[in-house]
């Protein structure tokens, strides 16, 4: 099954709200975790990540809060903007063996934002 | 730097027939991916190649064979297309394979297998 997984398939907000996409995981030995933001018709493309010695990353209107006691994940962006409007996707990186990492992803969150 | 690059947009295909899909990085990367997007499942893996002349089998390989003969290109081939490879592939690269190499994404190949 999905060792990654998101609570909300969907989430909408209103324009200057705050949103936060959540994303739970079951392996506690994942090392290192990524959310991406695709939008419609193009590629996955990275926002911010976090290690797993991390327990808060803070980027360009976006932080990363990473629990590892209940092994959750979320992403929140602040002042949201119609740009922001795109699936995203958590994924986890983990050791598949021989210290090959291979990344596990969520299957999404749709957010709107609505003018 | 253009970074990865993927080709054709768009394909559609009869089934049956083979057919392959380009993925060329500039990022002098030494890991690269392939991976199919389906409505509900999400990205899977399907080959990843560690440095050129390496390439290993990811979660979904059944029907799929890829080759890195050099750093840059990442070549994925159908032998004989059917309909359930209906999909969005994206092709990836990272620097290394490693704890914390981040992957980085191409813009998709739509492909439709009729």
């Amino acid at each position: 099954g999905e060792s990654v997984g998101l609570h909300l398939p969907t989430l909408s907000v209103q324009e200057g709200d705050n949103s936060i996409i959540n994303c739970a995981y079951s392996n506690s030995a994942s090392d290192y975790f990524i959310w991406y933001k695709q939008e419609s018709g193009k590629g996955p493309q990275f926002i911010i990540d976090i290690r797993s010695n991390m327990d808060k990353r803070q980027g360009q209107r976006v932080t990363v809060l990473l629990n590892k006691t209940v092994k959750h994940l979320s992403l929140q962006i602040a002042a949201t903007q119609p740009g922001d409007s795109a699936v995203y996707f958590c994924a986890e990186n983990m050791d598949s063996g021989g210290s090959n990492y291979k990344l596990t992803f969520g299957k999404g969150t749709l957010l709107t934002v609505n003018p | 730097i253009a970074g990865i690059t993927q080709a054709p947009t768009s394909q559609i295909l009869a089934a049956g027939r083979r057919m392959t899909l380009r993925c060329t990085q500039d990022m002098r990367h030494n890991a690269m991916y392939w991976y199919r997007q389906d409505l509900g499942l999400g990205l899977r893996l399907i080959h990843y190649s560690n440095t050129a002349g390496t390439t290993g089998k990811g979660e979904v390989p059944d029907g799929y064979s890829v080759s890195r003969a050099n750093t840059d290109d990442f070549p994925l081939t159908l032998a004989s297309a059917v309909p359930s490879q209906t999909s969005v592939y994206f092709c990836a690269s990272s620097v290394g394979q490693g704890a914390v190499d981040t992957q980085y994404f191409g813009p998709g190949t739509r492909l439709t297998v009729l």
